[in-house]
């Protein structure tokens, strides 16, 4: 089946440390997104790839940074997490930017920081 | 601009009750209207979706309808189960921007 993958599904990492989230996807489609979740809130997007284009909202932390090294791929780099960085952090994909169609949501990953 | 106002919750309901979660919506254009629901420790699924004004969405024994003379998107199910508990996301899609709704929690008691 086609879909999105989010690896670790799990990441605990200590205040400062750098991490790194990966995302994956199978559908082929062009835009990828990343979005950061805190309980149950509504997702926060933090930035998007139109293929290699790539978007940062304007309230992004500058600690967050993304690589897009081929469509299939997205990564999410976090230069020095907070406690505040603590979330669930969502990929997702949508098969065209600029228009109306859904995106597909991997199953997240939820990030501890100590 | 573009938004999405979602009932609040949390709503708690007995097993086979009637559900409902408002939904309205504000746009510039035309957006195409969605439900994602989203399980505990999981990311978001979407549930149904709406393209164009009068369109019904459908999935699972949930609907919704695209109405624009009222702005809204109101989820529905004749008959809720445990199973459903969950949190629902109304979200709306224009230009290639999407707004969610805060989110609303159900909690399906049996």
């Amino acid at each position: 089946d086609a879909m999105v993958i989010q690896n670790p599904r799990y990441q605990v990492t200590q205040f400062g440390k750098p991490v790194t989230l990966s995302c994956s996807q199978t559908l082929n489609h062009n835009v990828m997104y990343w979005y950061q979740q805190k309980s149950s809130q509504a997702p926060k997007l933090l930035f998007h790839y139109y293929d290699k284009d790539f978007n940062n909202e304007a309230d992004t932390p500058d600690n967050f940074q993304s690589r897009r090294p081929n469509t299939s791929f997205c990564f999410l780099d976090i230069r020095s997490p907070g406690l505040g960085d603590a979330a669930m952090y969502l990929c997702a994909t949508s098969g065209l930017e600029g228009g109306r169609n859904e995106q597909f949501f991997g199953p997240g990953t939820r990030l501890t920081v100590l | 601009g573009n938004s999405v106002t979602q009932m609040e919750g949390p709503v708690t309901l007995s097993e086979e009750a009637f559900l409902t979660i408002n939904c309205t919506y504000t746009a510039t254009g035309y957006p195409s209207l969605f439900w994602y629901v989203q399980y505990p420790g999981e990311g978001l699924q979407l549930l149904l979706k709406a393209t164009k004004a009068d369109d019904k969405g459908s999935n699972k024994g949930f609907e919704a309808t695209y109405r624009k003379e009222t702005t809204s998107f109101h989820l529905e199910k004749g008959s809720v189960q445990v199973s459903d508990s969950a949190v629902y996301f109304c979200a709306l899609a224009w230009v290639g921007q999407f707004y969610f709704g805060t989110g609303t929690s159900l909690t399906v008691i049996p």
